[in-house]
């Protein structure tokens, strides 16, 4: 079974920093990986999603970045600011299945 | 809608009720999930369906709970007799084709607190 781990599990930031968040997959037959923001009580926002033949994408102030070979991704966020303040989630499409199987989630806090 | 629509936000049963939760995917979406998240994880597959057919419920916890979607649009999660651990936040997604690589949009989630 896909096991997605993400690292750290919280990370507390001033703002104006870069900060990386990983994931990690155990295994590489996927065929996308998506980036989720969830915010305290509500739903999960799609941030990026990354096929499996792209090496990254970009949005603003993100990147995301997948090496497929090696099962890693990494967000990210350049500039933080305190509305960057949330829960993110990485979550890959596996080949054959009907899902998207989530890692846990790194909880980030910018403080102002 | 302009987006996926879960109702109710919140819903408190106490244990050995049963209860309905209800998702308005995003209007001509064909692909709904239902997903389970618990305190602190990540959402956990439920169930997919492909317009009204449930092609999987690999995720389904135990036969207290069923899925259903009979035309093609609004789904129904139930779940039977709830115990404590059925407590979770319950997430609905949908996505505009079937084929693999197609964005998913999630909606705010049903809270169920079973006390």
């Amino acid at each position: 079974k896909q096991e997605v781990t993400q690292i750290p599990a919280a990370l507390s930031v001033p703002e104006g920093e870069n900060l990386v968040l990983n994931c990690s997959f155990t295994d590489s037959a996927i065929y996308n990986l998506q980036w989720f923001r969830q915010d305290p009580g509500k739903g999960l926002t799609s941030l990026l999603l990354i096929q499996s033949s792209q090496r990254e994408q970009t949005s603003g102030r993100l990147n995301a970045s997948l090496d497929k070979s090696s099962g890693r991704s990494t967000l990210y966020i350049a500039a933080s600011q305190p509305g960057d303040s949330a829960t993110y989630l990485c979550a890959v499409e596996q080949t054959g299945a009907n899902n998207l199987f989530f890692g846990t989630g790194t909880r980030l806090t910018v403080i102002p | 809608g302009a987006g996926v629509s879960q109702s109710p936000r919140y819903k408190v049963a106490k244990r050995g009720q049963d209860v309905a939760l209800r998702c308005d995917p995003i209007s001509g979406h064909v692909s709904l999930f239902w997903y389970q998240q618990a305190l602190g994880q990540g959402p956990e597959f439920l169930t997919y369906f492909q317009n009204e057919a449930q092609l999987d419920k690999s995720g389904l916890p135990s036969d207290r709970f069923f899925a259903e979607r009979p035309e093609g649009s609004v789904s129904t999660l139930k779940i039977q007799r709830t115990q404590q651990e059925d407590s979770a936040v319950y997430l609905c997604a949908s996505s505009a084709a079937t084929g693999f690589g197609t964005e998913a949009f999630f909606g705010q989630g049903t809270r169920l607190t079973v006390v």
